[in-house]
């Protein structure tokens, strides 16, 4: 069975810096491009981030670009978000999602989600 | 970035219900797009792919067609469970990019 476990969120103050962590189960981690999809409360989805399979191809959301860093680690089976420079506009739950492929393609299973709070 | 748009936003349906929903992208995406149902309190679950291929799992009610820069997601027979805000999203090139959602109310 597959599972996405989402930790390292909070509350946190504007400008200051969050890492999440995603640890990944149930398929060949390394397989699989990932990404971060984030929802702000009470409106729609928004991709963050993404990872391809071999940390060749790397994308973010020209809103978090500069700012945040994704990273995986296939021997941990462990997807990263590091978030710097917060700001309110990112408060959200953050949602981590395996792709159907190993470069690019939809979005098969998604975790529970984690959440960040940026408010001072 | 590319930019998707569904119609309609929001709207009203009963059960039994043929229910069309579309999402225009603001350049040729091939076919690589997907759509997804999410309920309230839940994450996201993915429907159809590659624009009109269906999910392992998901009821053959569901459809999808297009491709290029016009896309429908079809429920063809409306049932209780389906009630919920439905996104389209494009795979085609970085940033990825979701639709602003469809919410599909009870009548």
């Amino acid at each position: 069975e597959v599972q996405l476990v989402e930790s390292g969120g909070g509350l946190v103050q504007p400008g200051r810096s969050l890492r999440l962590s995603c640890a990944a189960s149930g398929f060949t981690f390394n397989d699989y491009a990932m990404h971060w999809v984030r929802q702000a409360p009470e409106k729609g989805l928004e991709w963050v981030s993404g990872i391809s399979w071999n940390s060749g191809s790397i994308g973010y959301a020209d809103s978090v670009k500069g700012r945040f860093t994704i990273s995986r680690d296939n021997a941990k089976n462990s997807l990263y978000l590091q978030m710097d420079s917060l700001t309110a506009e990112d408060t959200a739950l953050y949602y981590c999602a395996k792709d159907t492929q190993g470069t690019s393609g939809a979005f098969d299973f998604w975790g529970q989600g984690t959440v960040v709070t940026v408010s001072s | 970035a590319i930019r998707m748009t569904q119609s309609p936003s929001s709207f009203s349906a009963s059960t039994g219900d043929r229910v069309i929903i579309t999402c225009r992208a603001s350049q040729g995406i091939s076919s690589y797009l997907a759509w997804y149902q999410q309920k309230p309190g839940k994450a996201p679950k993915l429907l159809i792919h590659a624009a009109s291929t269906l999910q392992s799992g998901v009821p053959s009610r569901f459809s999808g067609s297009g491709s290029g820069t016009d896309f429908t997601l079809t429920i063809s027979c409306l049932q209780s469970e389906d009630f919920a805000t439905y996104y389209c999203q494009q795979y085609y090139s970085y940033p990825w990019t979701f639709g602003q959602g469809t919410k599909v109310e009870i009548k």
